[in-house]
């Protein structure tokens, strides 16, 4: 049984750097793209990005400048880290797992809930 | 980037009826459309991926259709458990876009 789980702080002050990790269970992370997507609050869902399991990523470039993801593949876990967070950057940050193509992310964590506040 | 739109943005439904949610995304991107149930607190959930194939486990009175930019997903037979916001995804091209969603309400 596949499962993805967030973590990492819930609570980020302003002009610092967001990190969190998504440790996956019951699938390699040497296979697939592993994604983040978040939902700011009242809004709807917004693709981050992912990192293919040969380390190759692909951002979203509303937030290029400001993301880097990586996996470690001895850990089974993948990470994101976002830089210079403000306010719009409060929101439930999904992980989740994409086959690529056509298919759609068939395994998603429960979230987790990142504010951003001094 | 595609844009994606949704409608409607919400509507009222009862126990037992048939709902349509329409998707429409802002150029070709054949069938690479994904539909979404998410529920707070919950994990998001897969129910169509290539427009019209029902994810494992997915109960059948959930349907996904395509006409050109067009999508629709069908619940044939609203249940208790479908109370839920509904999210279309294109995956033709990076950046993947969500539509914006579409909250099903107990009428």
């Amino acid at each position: 049984q596949v499962q993805l789980q967030e973590s990492g702080p819930g609570l980020v002050k302003p002009s610092e750097t967001l990190s969190l990790i998504c440790t996956v269970s019951g699938s390699s992370i040497s296979d697939y793209y592993w994604s983040w997507i978040r939902q700011s609050p009242g809004k709807g869902l917004e693709w981050i990005g992912y990192i293919h399991y040969d380390g190759s990523t692909n951002y979203n470039p509303s937030l290029k400048s400001r993301v880097t993801m990586s996996l470690d593949t001895s850990k089974n876990h993948f990470s994101l880290k976002m830089t210079s967070v403000t306010s719009a950057d409060t929101a439930v940050y999904y992980c989740a797992r994409w086959a690529g193509g056509s298919n759609g992310s068939d395994y998603w964590g429960q979230g987790i809930k990142v504010t951003v506040s001094s | 980037d595609i844009q994606m739109t949704q409608s409607p943005s919400s509507l009222s439904a009862s126990v037992g009826d048939r709902v349509t949610i329409t998707c429409r995304a802002s150029q070709s991107i054949g069938t690479y459309l994904s539909w979404y149930q998410l529920k707070p607190g919950k994990a998001p959930k897969l129910l169509i991926y290539d427009a019209s194939n029902l994810e494992s486990g997915v109960p059948s009175r959930f349907n996904g259709g395509a006409s050109g930019t067009d999508f629709t997903l069908t619940i044939s037979s609203l249940q208790p458990e479908d109370f839920a916001t509904y999210y279309c995804q294109q995956t033709f091209i990076t950046p993947l876009t969500f539509g914006p969603g579409t909250k099903v309400n107990i009428k």
